[in-house]
């Protein structure tokens, strides 16, 4: 298993430009997620998935859009990029533990250092 | 929104020293997560809570689910190179919800 693949690892894009981070999983994960990591804020959700077909907003929302075809690939498009939503940005997914009721730990990507000049 | 605020934001230590951080919540969480980053690299599980007072080691690691379960502790004992990283803390945005409130962030450096 690959885990949780998120590509690409480095993108430097203009004011203005339009990008899809991809990001796929073969764990047959249901749910998936994307976070942005900023320095002394921690992670914070962008937006998430429950399923094939059904997306919802998180934290910080604005500014980015996601679609869920597959369960595999949830990808998140950054439609017009701005300086602010330079970051890095992790992809994850989980499961429900059907033993215990819990959902399983959040595997993450390794993420994708974007600079937006 | 929440704030998970962890304390303190950065540490610096000798190899074979014990270290403690906490996190503190503005409202209450039915489940702890303690994550560990390592550089370059994404989050990763280190322990899990699950009930008020519940007492939880992973190796070096243990960590506590405060009474007021709006807290928790992370300590590592004996410090060893491989501990430094970013340590967060975290806790589901709704009750069983797939998704995650995460705290600010302590950075371990460890001195060897």
């Amino acid at each position: 298993n690959a885990g949780v693949t998120q590509t690409p690892k480095f993108q430097v894009l203009k004011t203005g430009q339009s990008m899809t981070l991809q990001c796929a999983q073969d764990m047959n994960h249901e749910y998936m997620s994307w976070y942005r990591q900023d320095p002394g804020m921690g992670l914070r959700l962008i937006h998430y998935s429950v399923g094939a077909g059904i997306t919802d907003q998180g934290e910080v929302p604005n500014g980015y859009n996601v679609s869920r075809s597959t369960t595999e690939d949830f990808p998140l498009r950054l439609l017009s990029a701005a300086p602010s939503q330079t970051s890095v940005y992790f992809c994850a997914s989980n499961t429900r533990d059907r033993k215990s009721s819990y959902n399983s730990p959040l595997h993450f990507g390794n993420g994708t250092r974007l600079t937006v000049t | 929104g929440q704030q998970l605020n962890q304390s303190p934001q950065s540490m610096f230590i000798q190899e074979g020293e014990d270290v403690s951080m906490n996190c503190t919540s503005s409202s209450i969480f039915n489940t702890w997560l303690w994550y560990k980053q390592d550089p370059g690299e994404g989050p990763v599980l280190l322990i899990a809570l699950y009930k008020a007072g519940e007492l939880t080691s992973n190796g070096r690691l243990t960590a506590q689910f405060g009474i007021t379960r709006k807290d928790s502790f992370l300590n590592i004992s004996a410090s060893i190179p491989s501990d430094v990283g970013i340590y967060f803390c975290a806790g589901p945005r709704q009750t069983g919800a797939n998704n995650l409130f995460f705290g600010t962030g302590t950075r371990l450096t460890v001195i060897p």
